[in-house]
This record gives C-alpha cells, structure tokens and sequence, in this order.
C-alpha cells in the first residue's frame, strides 16, 4: 500500500532562518506531488506541485521555493524565512489528474 | 476558486441529525469532484468522490449530490455524531489541470 510521510511535525525558527520540509512517498511510481500552505483557520492554498523528477510548477510568488530531486521526494525550502511564511505545511499524492490526493499529516511551522 | 484569505462558514447540528454541507464549483468542464475531511491539526482524508458522469454518490453515512446545471455539489451526513466535527472542504479537478482547486471550507459543530 502507498504511504506518505512528512517530517517534521511541528518547527519554530526565527526569521532570517533557512527551511526545508520533506516528503516522501513510498509504494507507488512517479506520482504527483503537491505542497499546500494552510493558515489557521483558513483554507488550503497551492504552493507548488510537480508531475515528474526535477519539473516543478509555481503557484504563488513567494519567498518558498520547492525541488523533486528523486521520483518520491518533494522538498520545500527557503533561504531567509519570513513571519508571513508561518503556517500548516501540508504535502500531498496523487495518482494523475482526475484522482484524490493523499496528504500527510502536516508540518506547523512557526516563525519568531 | 481558491479560499486563501476567507474564514470558514460554519455549521451546527445536533448529534443523531443529518447534515448537508454545500459547495459551489467554479468550472464547468471540472469534471471530478472530492470532499475532504480535516480535523484539528491534521492533514485533510478523503472523504468520497463522485465523477461528472453521475449525480449521486453514496458511501458509509454519507452521499454525495452534483448538480452540474447550477454548479453544485453537497455532501450529506447522515446520523451526525460528535467524530463527524471537522472541517470539510470540496475541491474539483478542472479539466486537462493536473491540480485540484479547493473550496472555502465549512466547519461543522455537532453538539451532543
């Protein structure tokens, strides 16, 4: 069966700070990956998603940028965090277009 | 469309009632349809799905409606129970986008 882990769970960093957020998926081939940002209380807003190794498509403009450097691998990265970067980080699967996404279970990312 | 910058709607019931919770799409050539489940702090599980070649959908307690003529789509809960609390987001796959688009989001409160 398929899986996705994302890690880590919960992270503070202060502002200025480098970030990177992994996920991996395990139990399927070149699946579609997703990073989601959802602030609280509020919806889920699509950063970037990627349909195969090193093909990355941007969403929003941002200070984020985000890199698939193996076939289940998706990472989000920043070189300087900003206050505005906190939030629910959430990476997802999908099979191909016209399937669910899968989600793992979230990064909270505070930024001090 | 995207929901980054609304806060959610809400809706209460009482334990042991229906639910409907609404959802207007913006797509008409979207032709796949999700409802998702979040709870607090954790990524958002599939739900049930339905397919522009149908109009209803059932699962366990709950059914999945679609309109396409008014761009609608509704997930009833039948038998509401305090576990059901969450917030539930639909989301529609545009055809030919590799992407979902996410609806606003609807709480829902069951109170015992």
């Amino acid at each position: 069966s398929q899986t996705i882990h994302q890690w880590p769970a919960t992270l503070v960093q202060p502002v200025g700070s480098p970030l990177s957020l992994e996920c991996t998926v395990e139990g399927t081939s070149n699946p579609n990956l997703y990073w989601y940002r959802q602030a609280a209380g509020r919806g889920l807003q699509l950063l970037f998603y990627s349909v195969g190794i090193g093909q990355i498509s941007s969403e929003v403009p941002q200070n984020l940028s985000a890199s698939r450097p193996q076939d289940r691998q998706f990472i989000l990265s920043s070189k300087k965090l900003l206050l505005s970067d906190s939030g629910f980080y959430l990476c997802a699967w999908s099979v191909r277009r016209g399937y669910g996404y899968t989600f793992g279970s979230g990064t909270r990312l505070t930024v001090v | 469309g995207e929901s980054v910058g609304l806060h959610l709607p809400t809706l209460s019931v009482q334990e042991g009632d229906n639910s409907i919770i609404n959802c207007a799409y913006s797509n008409s050539a979207s032709d796949y349809f999700i409802w998702y489940k979040q709870e607090s702090g954790k990524g958002p599980q599939f739900i049930i799905d339905i397919r522009s070649n149908m109009d209803k959908r059932q699962g366990q307690r709950v059914t999945v409606l679609l309109n396409k003529t008014v761009k609608h789509l509704s997930l009833q809960i039948a038998a509401t129970q305090p576990g059901d609390s969450a917030v539930y987001f639909c989301a529609e796959n545009q055809g030919g986008s590799e992407k979902l688009v996410f609806g606003k989001g609807t709480k829902l409160t069951v109170n015992p």
